[in-house]
C-alpha cells in the first residue's frame, strides 16, 4: 500500500510570498503525482498533473516538481484567492487511487 | 464547459440505503471512466469506487467493498452510486468526477459540487 504524506499540515504565509508544499511517497511512483486545490465550500480543482505539467487555466504562479518520492508544489507569490488546502494525488493504471492528507495554506 | 451535477444525498439511518445520482454534460461521457470520492466533515479526501466507460470495470475501496455499486447509463450521461448497508462512518460529502487523461492514468477533472450524505439516527 502506498502512503502519501504531505507536509506542512498548516503554512502561513503572507501575500505575496513563496509557498512551498511537500508530498512525499511511501514508494517511487516516477512522475504519476497530481495536485489539487480546495477552497472551503468547494470542490477540488485539478491544478497540476504528471507533476509537473499544469492543468488547463491554471496561473503560472503555480508549479510542480519532482519525481520518484519526493514532490513540491509551489505557488511563486501568494494571491488572495489561493488560500486554500491542497492535496496530492498518486495515480496508476489501477487501484487504490491515493490522496494525501492535505495542507492547509492560510494567511500569516 | 464540463458539467457534472450531483443528487441524491440526504440523511439515512445506520443499515439503509441511498442512491447517489451523477448528471454530466459538456463531454462524450461514455468515452470516460467515472468515479466518487468522498470528503467526511473536516477531514480529507478518499477515493470510493471508479467505473469505466463501457460499464465493464468498477472498481471499490476496501472501506466500501460489498455494500456500494457504481454503474452507468451512457444513453442518460449518468453515473449511480447505490450505498447500502451504510454506517456512520459513510457520512461525508460525495463527489463525482471524471477521468481527465485520455490515457491509462486516473487524475480527476472537473468535479461536481458534491452531495452530502449523512447516516445518523
Amino acid at each position: 500500500e502506498i502512503v502519501m504524506t504531505q507536509s506542512p499540515a498548516t503554512l502561513s504565509v503572507s501575500p505575496g510570498e513563496r509557498a512551498t508544499l511537500s508530498c512525499r511517497v511511501s514508494q517511487s511512483v516516477s512522475s504519476n503525482l497530481a495536485w489539487y486545490q480546495q477552497k472551503p465550500g468547494q470542490a477540488p480543482r485539478l491544478l497540476i498533473y504528471g507533476a509537473s505539467t499544469r492543468a488547463t487555466d491554471i496561473p503560472a504562479r503555480f508549479s510542480g516538481s519532482g519525481s520518484g518520492t519526493e514532490f513540491t508544489l509551489t505557488i511563486s507569490s501568494l494571491q488572495s484567492e489561493d488560500f486554500a488546502v491542497y492535496y496530492c494525488q498518486y495515480y496508476n493504471y489501477g487501484p487504490p487511487w491515493t490522496f494525501g492528507q492535505g495542507t492547509k495554506v492560510e494567511i500569516k | 464547459e464540463v458539467q457534472l451535477l450531483e443528487s441524491g444525498g440526504g440523511l439515512v439511518q445506520p443499515g439503509g440505503s441511498l442512491r447517489l445520482s451523477c448528471a454530466a454534460s459538456g463531454f462524450i461521457f461514455s468515452n470516460y471512466a467515472m468515479s466518487w470520492v468522498r470528503q467526511a466533515p473536516g477531514k480529507g479526501l478518499e477515493w470510493v469506487s471508479t467505473i469505466s466507460g463501457n460499464t465493464r470495470t468498477t472498481y471499490y475501496a476496501d472501506s466500501v467493498k460489498g455494500r456500494f455499486a457504481i454503474s452507468r447509463d451512457n444513453s442518460m450521461n449518468t453515473v449511480y452510486l447505490q450505498m447500502n448497508s451504510l454506517r456512520a462512518e459513510d457520512t461525508a460529502v460525495y463527489y463525482c468526477a471524471k477521468k481527465d487523461d485520455p490515457g491509462v492514468y486516473m487524475w480527476f477533472a472537473p468535479w461536481g459540487q458534491g452531495t452530502l450524505v449523512t447516516v445518523s439516527s
